[in-house]
């Protein structure tokens, strides 16, 4: 299973934009980079993945390094609703998504 | 569509019982999975059910287990009951087991005393 090593927690300001880093440097050829959020006293909640290409959804945008052993989260305008744990999970599927401890954003007014 | 549900909210129990939670998948899902979540800590996968059956299992003990029934909700068990179990129980569902968005229910929070 890949590691993954993510900041334990990071400050951002609400409205400006929030890049949260994930390195996963021993990923295999076959893992998908997926990201979830958990927000306080919820469930995770799914944000995004890929594979090599960068992806862009209604949250966020992934960017991911040409040799796939990073990526980052981008958030384009940070809401007082975004503060949650982010998780970076490399998985081949969602058989067993293998969580690690996350970073933990806060979001200032 | 009323998502992932799960059931109870919250359980005390004491060291030594048997507990059973429950959780009904978002609509059209067939695919569900559970989740151990320790305090401050990420979820930890236990088991996932496809089609009445256990396709993958984390590294929990026996005393775990669980079942999904024909309209895929799906239980799960623990028996003898330690000090060590109690956390935020999460059930997840999905329209397969591959590349496919997960959805999480609000979690049973499980207190053993």
């Amino acid at each position: 299973d890949a590691k993954t090593t993510q900041p334990n927690s990071m400050e951002s300001n609400e409205e400006e934009p929030v890049h949260l880093p994930c390195n996963h440097s021993t990923i295999s050829g076959t893992d998908y980079i997926h990201w979830y959020r958990q927000l306080p006293s919820q469930g995770p909640e799914y944000v995004i993945h890929g594979l090599t290409s960068n992806v862009n959804n209604r949250m966020a945008s992934l960017a991911i390094a040409e040799d796939r052993k990073s990526s980052t989260l981008i958030l384009h305008r940070a809401t007082l609703r975004d503060a949650a744990v982010y998780y970076c999970i490399p998985q081949y599927n969602n058989n067993d998504m293998r969580f690690g401890a996350g970073t933990r954003l806060t979001v200032k007014p | 569509d009323a998502g992932v549900t799960q059931s109870p909210t919250h359980l005390i129990k004491t060291r030594g019982q048997q507990v059973t939670l429950r959780c009904s998948p978002k609509s059209g899902h067939d695919t569900v999975s559970w989740y151990q979540q320790a305090l401050g800590q990420g979820p930890q996968f236990i088991f996932q059910y496809y089609e009445e059956e256990e396709r993958q299992r984390g590294n929990f003990p026996d005393r775990f287990s669980g079942h999904q029934f024909p309209n895929y909700s799906s239980e799960l068990n623990v028996n003898a009951l330690l000090l060590g179990d109690s956390a935020l129980y999460l059930c997840a569902s999905t329209g397969g087991v591959f590349i496919n968005e997960q959805f999480f229910g609000p979690g049973t929070r499980l207190t053993v005393l």
